[in-house]
């Protein structure tokens, strides 16, 4: 078993729609989370940093993590035809060291 | 005016080469990365340094060898290449190694080895 488990996708929305976008863990020493967004072709870019549990809004973008349940979430309301990547989710348990998911391909329809 | 760059963007060549990839960053940062991601698109950290000093080496083979000849650059050099090799090789910087700090990615060098 992977320690950080993602639905590769794709995911395909229409434009406008609220997308949600997972990750699963077995580690339960992680207590660092991130979501980074691919383009085709391009380095990943940070998109949201939460620490340990709860919820993290930023603009369009929430990151919650449920530590119990080893469960973290992403969620893009009003999603654009320009939010079509890759999201990767990442974590740490010492702080120096990211874990990655495969990614989950998103399709946004115009 | 690019934060991380890496050359080559591609690197086409016969198994058993030695070959090299630079990065360089001029976002003033004092972490530097080597990841490598696979065709699954897993990302996978090898190695990590801080101020010019290795402070993550994951288990990779001894054929990859990092050199940081200073705080802004961190080069890869890959002896007798193999058909696993091939993948895209992100080089990503940080101000400080603690994950919290946004690491800034290059564009990656797509390594495809014949």
């Amino acid at each position: 078993q992977k320690e950080v488990e993602q639905d590769p996708g794709p995911l395909s929305v229409p434009e406008g729609a609220i997308v949600s976008l997972n990750c699963t863990y077995s580690n339960s020493a992680f207590q660092y989370f991130m979501w980074y967004r691919q383009y085709s072709r391009k380095g990943p870019e940070l998109l949201m940093y939460t620490y340990s549990s709860g919820n993290k809004e930023d603009g369009r973008f929430t990151a919650q993590v449920d530590k119990s349940s080893k469960y973290i979430s992403l969620f893009i309301r009003d999603s654009q035809p320009s939010d079509s990547a890759t999201y990767l989710c990442a974590m740490s348990a010492s702080g120096n060291k990211l874990v990655f998911g495969a990614g989950t391909i998103l399709r946004v329809k115009s | 005016d690019t934060a991380v760059s890496q050359t080559p963007k591609y690197l086409v060549t016969q198994m058993g080469n030695d070959k090299s990839i630079k990065c360089e960053q001029n976002l003033g940062h004092d972490t530097m990365y080597w990841y490598k991601q696979d065709s699954k698109k897993f990302l996978k950290i090898m190695f990590s340094y801080n101020n010019k000093e290795l402070i993550i080496n994951e288990t990779v083979p001894n054929r990859f060898s990092p050199k940081s000849p200073d705080k802004a650059h961190l080069n890869l050099h890959i002896n007798s290449l193999e058909l696993g090799d091939s993948a895209v090789y992100f080089c990503a910087s940080s101000q400080g190694s603690q994950v919290h700090q946004p690491q800034h990615f290059g564009d990656g060098t797509r390594l495809s080895i014949l």
